[in-house]
């Protein structure tokens, strides 16, 4: 059973656009949502990561959404730049033995 | 600036053959993770460790895999006998547990492929 269901499976978008990827959930238990950056031939590398305290944070051109009544997080990528071309992986946690669940993974192409 | 290593990067193993992965987490970080890879999949957890306890292994396939982490610090993973099936990045990951800090630092990982 996947803890996280992640869309889309892959983006394109134009230098400068907005991607958006999304996450939901169900385990209310969960407390601790992060996101991933993960280049080819590396490990995922923590980029910015969420409480259910807020509703947003923002770190630089990196924006994360969190609904906590519909169970979803998003994130935003503002003025993306070809270097963010990677594939975005979220991710949950709870209190309960600290496991984390991943997404499926987001390809993401930004065209210069 | 701190960080997990692994090691080899690589490998390449024949099937039926035994292999072996290590790592070392950030200094000071209690707990210690595995997880296996598959291409354009996200990362699956195989074991976690505090300390030198092995807190979840219910997805580690004990009949060919194996992991210790004996004196609570640097962490070893065995495969034997590998099978076509195992090739995958294999990744390990740190965090600082039990003080509300969840963040997860990851390690480059070894690419593994079996013949």
């Amino acid at each position: 059973q996947q803890q996280v269901k992640q869309s889309p499976q892959s983006l394109i978008v134009q230098k400068g656009g907005i991607p958006i990827i999304n996450c939901a959930y169900e385990n209310t238990a969960f407390d601790y949502f992060p996101w991933y950056q993960q280049f080819p031939g590396k490990g995922p590398a923590l980029l910015i990561a969420i409480r259910p305290d807020v509703s947003e944070k923002k770190e630089g051109r990196f924006t994360i959404s969190f609904n906590k009544s519909a169970k979803q997080f998003s994130l935003h990528i503002m003025d993306s730049q070809p270097g963010d071309s990677a594939t975005y992986f979220c991710a949950a946690n709870g209190n309960t033995g600290n496991q984390f669940y991943f997404g499926t993974g987001t390809s993401l192409t930004v065209i210069p | 600036e701190a960080e997990v290593a692994q090691s080899p990067r690589y490998k390449i193993t024949e099937k039926s053959q035994a292999v072996a992965f290590w790592c070392d987490p950030i200094s000071g970080h209690a707990t210690l993770y595995w997880y296996r890879q598959i291409l354009g999949q996200g990362p699956e957890l195989l074991v976690q460790f505090q300390d030198e306890s092995v807190v979840d292994d219910s997805q580690l396939p004990k009949d060919r895999f194996s992991a210790e982490r004996l004196k609570g610090v640097d962490s070893t993973l065995k495969i034997q006998p590998a099978e076509l099936g195992d090739s995958a990045m294999y990744l390990c990951a740190s965090s600082l547990a039990g003080t509300g800090d969840y963040e997860q630092y990851f390690g480059p990982g070894t690419r593994l492929t079996v013949t």
